[in-house]
């Protein structure tokens, strides 16, 4: 059974600092594996993608990496913001799952200015 | 584009009622897709539905139904609700399959 990990639960930094967020999947059989922001009371905003074939995303301060062998995705985040506050999510969609994320717990972020 | 969108917003019930929620997908999507989100159990997949047809479905009781229609729109129903069912749902549009899902801001309901 697919199980997907995020550690630290909560990260506090201040404003200026670049960062990593760690996410871990038991199965290395997936298709894709996404990373989401959640700001508080709201949906999720789609961050970046990573197909199984690639190993990393960049967009904007954001770059994500994927390496399916050990299981591991990092994002990484460059020259936090206060608006970078939010719980970041850490999504893997297993082959023949059809659209059927499985999300890790999140990590909440502070930034604090 | 318009993003997806979920009516309503916000629902208070009382246990053993039912509730019916509305989830419309971006134009053009015809997959769609429902998660339930609670603080102990976080995101958990519901079911999936596209062209009408549930192609998809996760590991809830028969309580939880769904359906779409013809314009890709769904609805997900819960009957004879419990406290427990007290979370965010929601819901998400793609296209083509297995590409990235886009979310709606999601219905919170508080079940009494």
């Amino acid at each position: 059974k697919q199980e997907v990990t995020q550690i630290p639960a909560a990260l506090s930094v201040p404003e200026g600092e670049n960062l990593v967020l760690n996410c871990s999947f038991t199965d290395s059989a997936i298709y894709n594996l996404q990373w989401f922001r959640q700001d508080p009371g709201k949906g999720l905003t789609s961050l970046l993608l990573i197909q199984s074939s690639q190993r990393e995303q960049t967009s904007g301060r954001l770059n994500a990496s994927l390496d399916k062998s050990s299981g591991r995705s990092t994002l990484y985040i460059a020259a936090s913001q206060p608006g970078d506050s939010a719980t970041y999510l850490c999504a893997v969609l297993p082959y023949q799952a059809g659209t059927a994320l499985i999300f890790g717990k999140g990590t909440t972020l502070s930034v604090s200015s | 584009k318009a993003g997806v969108t979920q009516t309503p917003r916000y629902l208070i019930k009382t246990r053993g009622q039912q509730v019916t929620l509305s989830c419309s997908p971006i134009s053009g999507h015809r997959s769609v897709s429902w998660y339930q989100q609670t603080p102990g159990q976080g995101l958990q997949f519901l079911f999936e539905y596209f062209s009408e047809t549930q192609r998809n479905k996760g590991n809830f009781p028969g309580r939880f139904s769904g359906r779409q229609f013809s314009n890709s729109r769904s609805e997900m129903n819960v009957s004879t609700l419990e406290l427990g069912d007290s979370a965010l749902y929601l819901c998400a549009s793609s296209s083509p399959v297995q590409e990235t899902q886009y979310f709606g801001p999601g219905t919170r309901l508080l079940v009494l």
